[in-house]
């Protein structure tokens, strides 16, 4: 069964830094998605990513796709507070059932 | 941009009673889901439905669970006699193409926050 991790779970950081949140999973997939999530709210797709090696870029977001490796990346470019929210991958297993990661609740720091 | 429209948003209910939440898909989208998150935790994958079946479901999609699309336009999820566990936020998805992005994109409705005593 697809499994879907995410790490760091919990990410403090200071605006300006830059960071990596991690998303690994266990069967072969070729589409993965993440979203955002704001407390108390839906899930806004951030990016879609379809084969492998692809890139997306967004303000300072930047999604990659290894299939190989099965890690998809999310890399967050000199942080600012308006980031602040919980990211989700989300892995596409195959047979109309998408997993979802463990989310990363990323908090900016002013 | 199109919306995925879940009503009611919140919904507080006595234990063994019955559910229905309902959800109006995307117009052209033709797979529709059904994700629950429970307070703080990850969004779980409940329940798939394609071409008016399920197509997949989880096990934690048991026969308290049923989904349908009554009018081909509404897609509901009922829960028979809820349990306090089954407090959570209930959200409706629809995939379909996306011009803007260039692919099959699954958008989320704002979801239903249901709360059981």
């Amino acid at each position: 069964e697809l499994k879907v991790e995410q790490n760091p779970l919990f990410l403090s950081m200071q605006e300006g830094k830059n960071y990596t949140i991690y998303c690994n999973y266990s069967t072969t997939s070729d589409r993965l998605y993440w979203y955002r999530q704001d407390p108390g709210k839906s899930l806004e797709s951030l990016f879609v990513l379809l084969s492998n090696g692809a890139v997306k870029q967004e303000g300072r977001l930047m999604a990659s796709l290894d299939t190989k490796a099965r890690l998809s990346t999310l890399h967050i470019t000199a942080a600012v507070h308006d980031l602040s929210a919980t990211y989700f991958c989300a892995v596409d297993g195959g047979t109309y059932k998408y997993i979802f990661g463990t989310g990363t609740r990323l908090k900016v720091l002013a | 941009e199109p919306e995925v429209t879940q009503t009611p948003s919140h919904q507080v209910t006595q234990m063994g009673q019955e559910v229905i939440l309902r959800c109006v898909p995307i117009s052209n989208h033709l797979y529709f889901y059904w994700y629950r998150q429970i307070l703080g935790q990850k969004v779980e994958f409940l329940v798939s439905f394609y071409n008016n079946e399920i197509s997949e479901k989880s096990e934690i999609f048991d026969d308290q669970f049923s989904v349908e699309r009554p009018d081909g336009s509404n897609f509901t999820l009922k829960i028979r006699s809820t349990k306090l566990e089954d407090s959570a936020m209930y959200f409706c998805a629809s995939q379909g193409w996306s011009w803007g992005t260039g692919a099959n994109v699954l958008t989320f409705g704002a979801g239903s926050r249901l709360t059981v005593l």
